[in-house]
């Protein structure tokens, strides 16, 4: 099984709907973050969390909230998907200092 | 503001030659540099991790370096293999808690 889940790992939706992504971890890091990955581009942060009341906005966090519901789990919502929130999603861990990160298998989210 | 630039964008070489991949950062003032892995539907695994006081780190076939003072760290892939057919990325950690700041990546290939 994968240290970093995340699910769905493929979703369509249409414009104006809202829809969560779902992280989880085995790893037991305490800090977690979601980048999106446009074609030809590098990733980007999105919202990062060092632990459940710790919540910070990343470079592109407009349009997007997410939620720290325990260690292991950290989800992302879009409130009202627009066709340019189209990307690939993903979610990372690591350990307190300057640590090696870990990736999820990432979710390709389709906005029509 | 930090800026993480891979060149070549794209590379396609023979079976069993060595290769040099590049990668810039704008600002050397990084916590650590590390390399990545992306195959399709797979999500990224992590190469090699190097803190910002390391010249470089190994792993296998794989050597990374890292020049702080110029901003530039090499990935080099000894022998390469078909297996090794991917698209590599770097990222720095700068500015603080492990948030990393993605190249667009070299997409290699390599043909038997």
């Amino acid at each position: 099984d994968a240290d970093v889940t995340q699910t769905p790992r493929n979703r369509i939706t249409k414009t104006g709907k809202r829809i969560m992504l779902e992280c989880s971890q085995t790893k037991g890091h305490d800090r977690m973050y979601w980048y999106r990955q446009d074609p030809g581009l590098g990733l980007r942060l999105i919202y990062y969390s060092f632990d459940v009341k710790d919540i910070n906005k990343g470079e592109i966090s407009d349009g997007y909230s997410v939620s720290r519901q325990a260690q292991a789990k950290f989800s992302l919502s879009l409130e009202s998907a627009i066709p340019n929130q189209t990307a690939l999603y993903f979610c990372a861990t690591s350990l307190f200092g300057n640590t090696e990160a870990f990736f999820g298998q990432g979710t390709r989210l389709t906005v029509v | 503001k930090q800026e993480v630039t891979q060149i070549p964008a794209a590379l396609s070489v023979p079976e069993g030659e060595n290769l040099v991949l590049n990668c810039s950062f704008t600002d050397s003032a990084i916590y650590n540099l590390q390399w990545f892995r992306q195959d399709p539907g797979k999500g990224l695994t992590s190469l090699l991790l190097i803190q910002s006081s390391q010249r470089e780190q190994t792993s296998g076939r794989l050597n990374a370096s890292l020049d702080k003072s110029s901003g530039r760290s090499t990935l080099y892939i000894a022998a390469s293999q078909p297996g090794d057919s991917a698209t590599y990325l770097c990222a720095v950690s700068s500015g603080g808690y492990n948030k990393l700041i993605f190249g667009a990546g070299t997409r290699l290939a390599v043909h038997p």
